[in-house]
């Protein structure tokens, strides 16, 4: 079954730790993405990366850090330096074609609350 | 700066009662825009794609619309199990990222 597999679904931080998000895909696909939704808000992107080994910062990049070794695995560490990291973490997929509009295949996500 | 506005942000629907959801954009050079349904505590799932000012796609009780400046997802007589969080988004030409709105929250009420 093809898909894209966030874990833990929910996940507690305590004061001054830092904390792993996994996103995995058997999907094949070049791209991956992590964006941040919080209540009553859009996705907002955290960082992005279209290629092994090579990754960019989004709009919020600030207190989270990543890596991209494997192109099935594109996990996401929300650092101490994240003042705010209660929200919705959103990892996607896509495919990477020559127009760019390729549709986004997303995880069921997970859940970030501070202890 | 790619922009993309919905309106309204919270929309309450009788079952039955057809209506528009509205998703506003400005981009340098539309590559895409997107169409997803988000049930509470899960991912986004897709639901279309459009390309081209004109254009035109359904599914089941649904149908977007796009023209250079907004695109439509029209709900006819719409079902309880419609309601969900609807969301916008965009590509631009540079083929960066999508670009997401604030979604719509609907509801259907039997």
């Amino acid at each position: 079954d093809g898909g894209i597999t966030q874990s833990p679904k929910y996940l507690f931080r305590k004061e001054g730790q830092n904390v792993t998000l996994s996103c995995e895909q058997n999907l094949n696909h070049d791209a991956m993405y992590w964006y941040r939704q919080d209540p009553g808000q859009g996705l907002r992107l955290i960082y992005y990366s279209q290629i092994v080994n090579d990754f960019q910062k989004g709009d919020i990049a600030e207190g989270y850090s990543v890596s991209r070794e494997k192109k099935e695995s594109f996990p996401l560490t929300v650092t101490s330096a994240q003042k705010n990291p209660t929200a919705f973490y959103l990892c996607a997929s896509s495919p990477r074609g020559r127009g760019g509009s390729e549709k986004l295949f997303f995880g069921s996500g997970t859940q970030l609350s501070v202890l | 700066e790619d922009q993309v506005t919905q309106s309204p942000e919270a929309l309450r629907l009788q079952e039955g009662e057809s209506s528009s959801l509205n998703c506003s954009y400005t981009v340098s050079g539309l590559r895409g825009l997107f169409w997803y349904r988000q049930d509470p505590g899960k991912g986004p799932e897709f639901l279309f794609t459009l390309y081209s000012a004109g254009e035109e796609k359904e599914k089941e009780r649904l149908k977007a619309t796009l023209t250079k400046k907004e695109s439509f997802l029209h709900i006819t007589a719409p079902k309880p199990e419609d309601s969900a969080t609807y969301l916008c988004a965009v590509r631009n030409s540079g083929n960066t990222p999508l670009v997401f709105g604030k979604g719509t929250r609907l509801s259907v009420i039997a």
